[in-house]
């Protein structure tokens, strides 16, 4: 296992389209989190998981984002009717009860440009 | 609610040389914890150090190493011997509840 991935890496789409974005965290890291970055800014908290149950929200995270981890392993990040200002920087990243959760391994994040 | 403050938008330092990036943060929490991440341009963020809260001792990793001053709420990340491929962006965050709040972030820039 080499780390946290995400695909796609990068993502254009047009204002008023949905987008979807997946993440891999590392086997056997049981939470899960999301996370927004803008450019020049630091990481902003969307949701995070611990196996399948999502245990918390940001009211960053409109009606619009969905996120879902069905079976406690992989996770989607959905954005419907993107809008320009969800243009960012979406970062993934997961942690280990084996650390006491208090580190987490961050992936490299998918860039979503609408137009 | 936690935040994070980073008040340096930018720092430079001459290679070999050390530099000091500032944080400070509030909580109500005694339990807590503190890292400082690195992310290289186009790079993912990486873990360079973190703090528990609970411990006095400053923490240390090789040329990283911070100033954790509980009462003042303060914690400065100090990079000795400064490399090359020290330049990036520096972010302070902190957590007690598994997500992180991350400060806005210091641009790192290492001169030749």
């Amino acid at each position: 296992d080499t780390g946290v991935s995400q695909n796609p890496r990068h993502k254009i789409t047009k204002r008023g389209q949905n987008v979807t974005f997946r993440c891999d965290p590392i086997s056997e890291h049981n939470r899960l989190y999301w996370y927004r970055q803008t450019l020049g800014q630091g990481p902003e908290f969307l949701t995070y998981f611990q196996n399948e149950a999502q245990l918390e929200k940001s009211r960053l995270l409109s009606d619009r984002f969905s996120a879902e981890r069905p079976k406690g392993s992989f996770s989607t990040l959905e954005i419907q009717r993107t809008e320009q200002g969800d243009s960012a920087m979406y970062l993934c990243a997961s942690s280990s009860p084996w650390e006491g959760y208090n580190e987490q391994f961050f992936g490299p994040g998918t860039r979503l440009t609408v137009l | 609610a936690q935040t994070v403050t980073q008040s340096q938008p930018e720092m430079s330092v001459q290679e070999a040389e050390t530099v000091t990036l500032s944080c400070t943060y509030d909580t109500s929490e005694s339990d807590y914890y503190l890292f400082w991440y690195k992310q290289p341009p186009s790079r993912q963020m990486i873990l360079v150090i973190r703090q528990e809260a609970y411990k006095q001792q400053n923490a240390t990793e090789n040329r990283f190493s911070v100033n954790f001053q509980k009462a003042a709420k303060s914690f400065s990340l100090k990079i000795s011997d400064s490399q090359l491929g020290d330049a990036a962006m520096y972010f302070c965050a902190s957590t007690n509840t598994g997500k992180l709040i991350f400060g806005q972030g210091t641009t790192l820039q290492v001169k030749p």
